[in-house]
């Protein structure tokens, strides 16, 4: 059974400042992919970063930037120059890499607050 | 290109009724997902939607069904609802492929009462 683990229900940064999410997951699967998606006040779910499980590069978007360790099943978030817009709940999410295997799961969720 | 949009956003219902709730995908997306959301029990996958076929189903009970239409729009609905059903519903519409990201929509806040 896939399942994915968030250890941090919390987290604080002061604005300018970095700050890094973990994320822990199981599978047997070879290939797959991972993601962090951010949930805002407003409830919309936004996809930060996205890894393949086949590049050992970590993936990177502007800011954000992932600690992907395929041997240690680890993938955490790090988020530099945090800003005020950053706080939200922050999900660590798989799938499986198999057409009609849509479905994503996710970890319980670290929630981020920025401190001006 | 318009995001995915779900209705209503919000609403009230009592032990015992049905619901029915609407998600409209990005155009061009054949699959929609379905997820609930809840405090306790987190982000769940209910089921996926691709061609109006049902391609996948989480653990959930039979009062909770869906169906897609021709457009790929789609639709869920919970039947005999119960207090545990109180939930953010969540839909996600993406292209064909497993490497294709999924995008959410707004989320439609049901209370049962």
């Amino acid at each position: 059974a896939q399942t994915v683990t968030q250890s941090q229900p919390e987290m604080s940064v002061q604005e300018a400042e970095t700050v890094t999410l973990s994320c822990t997951y199981d599978t047997s699967e070879s290939d797959y992919y991972l993601f962090w998606y951010k949930q805002p006040p407003s409830r919309q779910m936004i996809l930060v970063i996205r890894q393949e499980a086949y590049k050992q590069q970590n993936a990177t978007e502007n800011r954000f930037s992932v600690n992907f360790q395929k041997a240690a099943k680890s993938f955490s978030l790090k988020i530099s120059d945090s800003q005020l817009g950053d706080a939200a709940m922050y999900f660590c999410a798989y799938r499986i890499h198999q057409t009609g295997a849509n479905n994503l799961f996710f970890g319980t969720g670290t929630r981020l607050t920025v401190i001006p | 290109k318009a995001g995915v949009t779900q209705t209503p956003r919000y609403l009230i219902k009592t032990r015992g009724q049905q619901v029915t709730l609407s998600c409209s995908p990005i155009s061009g997306h054949r699959s929609v997902s379905w997820y609930q959301q809840t405090p306790g029990q987190g982000l769940q996958f209910l089921f996926e939607y691709f061609s109006e076929t049902q391609r996948n189903k989480g653990n959930f009970p039979g009062r909770f069904s869906g169906r897609q239409f021709s457009n790929s729009r789609s639709e869920m609905n919970v039947s005999t609802l119960e207090l545990g059903d109180s939930a953010l519903y969540l839909c996600a519409s993406s292209l064909q492929g497993p490497g294709y990201e999924q995008y959410f929509g707004p989320g439609t806040r049901l209370t049962v009462t």
